[in-house]
């Protein structure tokens, strides 16, 4: 069964630093998405992607965020000037084999960062 | 905007026990999609369950049924058999209908989350 993969599992970065997370979805699909999880919290809502563009964004998706789908197979998250408490687990998702009805969204295994 | 809560931080069934985890949602739509995920250990988001609002008859899928009361706005997971590997994190979650190639409203909305353990 085709999955949505991220790379790299656990990423460790020093703060102020850049850091590019990376996620290919499945093929087919359509939409994109990334979401935040702190440890022990619940999972919140980045952003999602379709048609190239960002088509919602939350309210902590602020500047210090982009998104880029650079060659048409991976959907890559960038966060500038890390801060510590971006250490989260980041996981990416893809959706919707067509365009006339929502399809689950299908999550990567997810990205742990860490900034020190 | 659409909250979803799961007022049950944490609960533990015995193994072959039946459990019902609550969830309750708030939103104006009339067509939207609930579901269930899964995260053990490992961190993985899996999905369980997928509940079509326009469906009336619950979703279920092996051990794992719903009972989706749309008046009420409640959507609970009744996990029957439990099994040892059902020991997770499971998340309710509500997204809205997306109409021919809607680009908005789509993302998905998580409750706080319910851990669940199952006692050998």
């Amino acid at each position: 069964e085709p999955e949505v993969t991220q790379t790299p599992s656990h990423q460790v970065t020093q703060m102020g630093q850049e850091v590019i997370l990376r996620c290919v979805p499945i093929s087919n699909h359509l939409y994109f998405y990334w979401y935040r999880q702190i440890l022990g919290q619940k999972v919140e809502f980045l952003v999602s992607f379709y048609n190239n563009e960002i088509s919602e964004k939350s309210e902590i998706f602020d500047d210090q965020f982009s998104v880029e789908r650079p060659d048409g197979s991976n959907f890559t998250l960038k966060i500038r000037s890390t801060k510590l408490e971006d250490s989260a687990m980041y996981f990416c998702a893809s959706s919707g084999q067509t365009t006339y009805s929502n399809q689950p969204q299908h999550f990567g295994d997810g990205t742990r960062l860490s900034i020190l | 905007a659409q909250t979803v809560t799961q007022s049950q931080p944490e609960m533990s069934v015995q193994e072959a026990e039946t459990v019902t985890l609550s969830c309750t949602y708030d939103t104006s739509e009339s067509n939207y999609y609930l579901f269930w995920y899964k995260q053990p250990p490992s961190r993985q988001m899996i999905l369980v369950i997928r509940q079509e609002a326009y469906k009336q008859q619950n979703a279920t899928e092996n051990r794992f049924s719903v009972n989706f009361q749309k008046a009420a706005k409640s959507f609970s997971l009744k996990i029957s058999d439990s099994q040892l590997g059902d020991t997770a994190m499971y998340f309710c979650a509500f997204m809205n209908y997306l109409l021919l190639g809607g680009d908005n409203n789509n993302d998905m909305r998580f409750g706080a989350g319910t851990r669940l353990t199952v006692k050998p």
